[in-house]
């Protein structure tokens, strides 16, 4: 299975703050990289697909790059619903894995 | 707006089977792929397995033995199977549309709600 890493595994920021997740796997995975947005209590939604795609709807501050085996998501400007946290998930392979999250609190 | 809601037993007993249905609204179930996924705090998200509409289907290895994953079109809906359930499968499940256009972009783009399911005697 790829295992995907991503760090830090928490963080605290303000709103208007700048942040950056990593999510490395275990092998390469070519660009098959997501990451989705779970508030508590919700489902995870997707933000951005194949490492760079804004899904449909999602507000621009959000970007992703990256290849191989080394991702980043970044948001520009945090916004008070963006304290949530942060899940990469890889469909290079099966079984199709997810890292264990990046929690994003207030400051 | 096409939704997706998870229904089923909150509570199963040790070595039973877990079932859960999962019905597809406003919107077609043909022509996507379905997922199950699950979450628990120890493991973290986990996805278990898809369907296709057609009827084809693969799963996580690590539950392949136990698991079963079926359709019926005709209601729009999608159903897990998972036999001789431990404690280790509670879990909040998740089902999702696995949407893939055929040249390389695969996601989970709509998700139900998640049900919790605790296994317990």
């Amino acid at each position: 299975d790829v295992r995907l890493t991503q760090s830090p595994s928490s963080l605290s920021a303000s709103v208007g703050d700048r942040i950056t997740i990593t999510c490395r796997a275990s092998r390469t995975i070519g660009s098959d990289l997501n990451w989705y947005r779970q508030k508590p209590g919700k489902a995870p939604n997707l933000l951005i697909y194949t490492t760079s795609t804004l899904q449909s709807g999602v507000p621009s501050r959000f970007s992703g790059s990256g290849s191989g085996t080394d991702f980043t998501l970044t948001i520009s400007s945090l916004q008070p619903e963006d304290f949530a946290t942060y899940y990469c998930q890889q469909t290079y392979s099966l079984p199709w894995t997810f890292g264990r999250g990046t929690k994003v609190e207030v400051k | 707006q096409v939704q997706l809601q998870e229904s089923g037993p909150g509570l199963v007993k040790p070595s039973e089977t877990l079932s859960l249905t999962c019905t597809v609204s406003g919107g077609s179930i043909s022509s996507h792929y379905w997922s199950w996924i699950r979450q628990t705090p120890e493991k973290g998200l986990e996805w278990i397995g898809y369907i296709y509409y057609s009827g084809s289907s693969d799963s996580n290895p690590s539950l392949k033995t136990r698991l079963t994953i079926s359709l019926d079109t005709s209601k729009s809906q999608f159903f897990l199977n998972l036999r001789s359930v431990t404690a280790a499968d509670t879990a909040v499940y998740f089902c999702a549309r696995f949407y893939y256009d055929g040249y390389g972009q695969r996601y989970f783009d709509l998700w139900g709600r998640g049900t919790l399911v605790t296994v317990s005697s």
